[in-house]
């Protein structure tokens, strides 16, 4: 069965205190990966797609990578303002229209 | 001006009564989707549309319809409200152009079912 699961659900971190969180997956095939960022009451922001293992993306603070199995959001020297949810969704290969949502990873980063 | 837009942001309904929310999009996507976000569920497929005359249900279609009007417009539908509906509602898009196919989301609406 496809499966997302991120760790950890909750995480508070200091400002400037560097961390990862988790995504990890089972599909039989990867189409892609992707992170979003939301914040209370508002849609997901698109953040990266990742395609293949080895692939790595960053923006600002932010770095994304992928294995086979999982991939990381890695946050360096985080700011008050990137507190929010991050979401972890897979695309498989199999069946056109699926996309499979892990139930996210909620930061709070305090000054 | 934003990618995807939704109407209303918010929304206030009794039980049995027909609401309709709305989606609109400037992206040229051909795919759109309609999701509901609860507390601790994560988003739930409702429907989806591959195109204007390709639409499908998703996981938890029941008590929920959609229209796809226009490449760009894609609207649902609760034929009569009943408050376990009451829950964030995202409308999506996505580019089979695309190789991995990224969604894009709209501001989404809150809906409240008395």
């Amino acid at each position: 069965e496809d499966q997302v699961t991120q760790s950890p659900e909750a995480l508070r971190l200091q400002e400037g205190e560097s961390s990862s969180l988790n995504c990890s997956y089972t599909v039989s095939g990867l189409r892609g990966l992707f992170w979003y960022r939301q914040d209370p009451g508002k849609g997901p922001e698109f953040l990266f797609t990742l395609y293949s293992a080895g692939e790595e993306k960053e923006k600002e603070r932010l770095k994304a990578t992928l294995t086979k199995k999982e991939s990381f959001l890695h946050i360096t020297a985080p700011k008050p303002e990137d507190s929010a949810t991050y979401l972890c969704a897979v695309k498989p290969t199999s069946g056109t229209y699926k996309y499979i949502f892990g139930t996210g990873t909620r930061l709070k980063v305090l000054a | 001006d934003a990618d995807v837009t939704q109407t209303p942001r918010n929304r206030i309904t009794k039980t049995g009564k027909r609401i309709m929310l709305e989606c609109s999009q400037t992206k040229g996507h051909d795919r759109m989707y309609w999701y509901r976000q609860d507390p601790g569920l994560g988003l739930r497929l409702i429907y989806y549309s591959f195109d204007v005359k390709d639409i499908n249900k998703g996981e938890i279609s029941d008590g929920y319809s959609v229209s796809r009007q226009a490449q760009a417009k894609f609207s649902l539908s609760l034929e009569s409200a009943i408050p376990n509906q009451t829950a964030l509602y995202f409308c999506a898009t996505s580019d089979t152009r695309t190789g991995a196919e990224t969604q894009y989301f709209g501001p989404g609406t809150r809906l409240l079912v008395l």
